[in-house]
């Protein structure tokens, strides 16, 4: 059975910190993929990442950076130099090779005050 | 191109009381996906359509129903609403065809069972 983790159930910031979300999985698939979605207080998803389990390499989108190690299964999300528009519930979401079914993690608030 | 809509936004019903949830997309795509979103759960999946006449269960499917009749449009039914149903409902669709793409969410329906 597949599984996700996001043990911080809340995170709160101070405007310009470095924030990073934690995200462990669990599968016997060897091949999957792991995504990252962001809920804004308007209660829309909204993608952000998808990366497949051939990639370890780390990706970095502006602010944005993931940093995603088979051996430990995980799959972390940093955001740098953080800003209140970033305040939302992130969901770290994971998917087998086929079929597109999507199993999320509890999802992290982040709170990012100014 | 409004992406996926949701109707109705909000219902309250009551115990017993049946009602549909109609989610539409005009993206052409082939897969559909129904969620249920609770506190300090994640999403979890309800049940998905692969294509037009096509439906399958997810992981809690139990007092739901779907068809996707056309394409474009998802139906969520509620045949005898328990309080346990009191949730906000997302829908989502994405391409098919194999490798799990992004998936693009509606703005949800919050629904309240008393």
């Amino acid at each position: 059975a597949q599984k996700v983790t996001q043990a911080q159930t809340e995170i709160s910031v101070v405007e310009k910190e470095d924030v990073t979300l934690d995200c462990v999985y669990e599968t016997r698939d060897t091949t999957y993929y792991l995504f990252w979605y962001k809920q804004p207080p308007s209660g829309e998803l909204v993608f952000l990442i998808r990366r497949n389990s051939f990639d370890e390499q780390n990706e970095i989108s502006g602010r944005y950076s993931w940093n995603f190690q088979k051996s430990t299964s995980s799959f972390n999300f940093t955001i740098t130099a953080s800003q209140v528009v970033d305040s939302a519930v992130y969901f770290c979401a994971l998917s087998q090779e086929y079929g597109n079914k999507l199993v999320f993690g509890a999802g992290t608030i982040l709170r990012v005050k100014s | 191109n409004a992406g996926v809509t949701q109707t109705p936004k909000f219902r309250v019903l009551k115990t017993g009381q049946s009602m549909t949830l109609l989610c539409a997309q005009d993206m052409n795509h082939e897969y559909m996906y129904w969620y249920r979103q609770d506190p300090g759960m994640g999403l979890r999946l309800i049940h998905y359509s692969v294509g037009e006449g096509t439906t399958a269960k997810g992981e809690v499917p139990d007092g739901y129903n779907v068809s996707r009749l056309k394409k474009q449009n998802f139906l969520l039914g509620l045949e005898s609403a328990a309080p346990s149903q009191t949730s906000v409902y997302f829908c989502a669709s994405s391409y098919g065809g194999g490798r799990p793409y992004e998936q693009y969410f509606g703005p949800g329906t919050r629904l309240t069972v008393t």
